[in-house]
């Protein structure tokens, strides 16, 4: 059975700094991988898609890295602005169309 | 592009009671769809999903039901709610191998 886990739960930094967080996966026969964001209250947001064949993928201030063979997934974000401040997750999944595997999110704070 | 309109947006109900949450999708045909639930302090739990009219999976065993009567519409249900029901529920699509998900802004359900 896939388990997601993501390192550290809760993050709270100064803005302007750089920061990474870690997200593991037991099964590494997934379809891919992707990080969300979630402000309170509200939807996701799909921040990064990397296929089970790419190892990473960049998005403006945001790099996700994908280690498949390790079940290790890194989402770095550059220069963190007090708009950062969300809750990210990420998602694998084990094969398209079915089901998405979450993991618990680490909720993250840029103080001005 | 797609959207994903939930309905309502927040609901309070008692124990016993029954439940009816409805997920409309625009601009896309034949997508799968997906209910989640988010409970507080946890990750997000794959309750059903659907690769089309009429076709269900269920991913949790529980007092829940799901029903896909149109291309478009997807509806969880339930007969007589538990406390342990109360969270956030969302509704997501997926249009295609390799795409990510899309999600709706969601559904605040409060059983008392």
């Amino acid at each position: 059975k896939q388990e997601v886990t993501q390192i550290p739960a809760a993050l709270s930094v100064p803005e302007g700094e750089n920061l990474v967080l870690n997200c593991s996966f037991t099964d590494s026969a997934i379809y891919n991988l992707q990080w969300f964001r979630q402000d309170p209250g509200k939807g996701l947001t799909s921040l990064l898609l990397i296929q089970s064949s790419q190892r990473e993928q960049t998005s403006g201030r945001l790099n996700a890295s994908l280690d498949k063979s390790s079940g290790r997934s890194t989402l770095y974000i550059a220069a963190s602005q007090p708009g950062d401040s969300a809750t990210y997750l990420c998602a694998v999944n084990v094969s398209y169309g079915q089901n998405f595997v979450f993991g618990p999110g680490t909720r993250l704070s840029v103080l001005p | 592009s797609q959207t994903i309109h939930q309905w309502p947006a927040t609901l309070v109900q008692p124990v016993g009671s029954p439940l009816s949450l409805e997920c409309t999708v625009e601009g896309t045909s034949n997508p799968n769809l997906y209910w989640y639930r988010q409970a507080a302090g946890r990750g997000l739990q794959l309750l059903f999903y659907s690769v089309g009219i009429g076709q269900i999976s269920s991913e949790v065993p529980q007092n829940l039901s799901a029903s896909r009567p149109q291309d478009r519409q997807f509806i969880l249900s339930s007969k007589k709610l538990l406390l342990s029901d109360s969270g956030f529920y969302l509704c997501a699509l997926l249009k295609g191998p390799g795409s990510s998900p899309y999600f709706g802004p969601g559904t605040r359900l409060t059983v008392l």
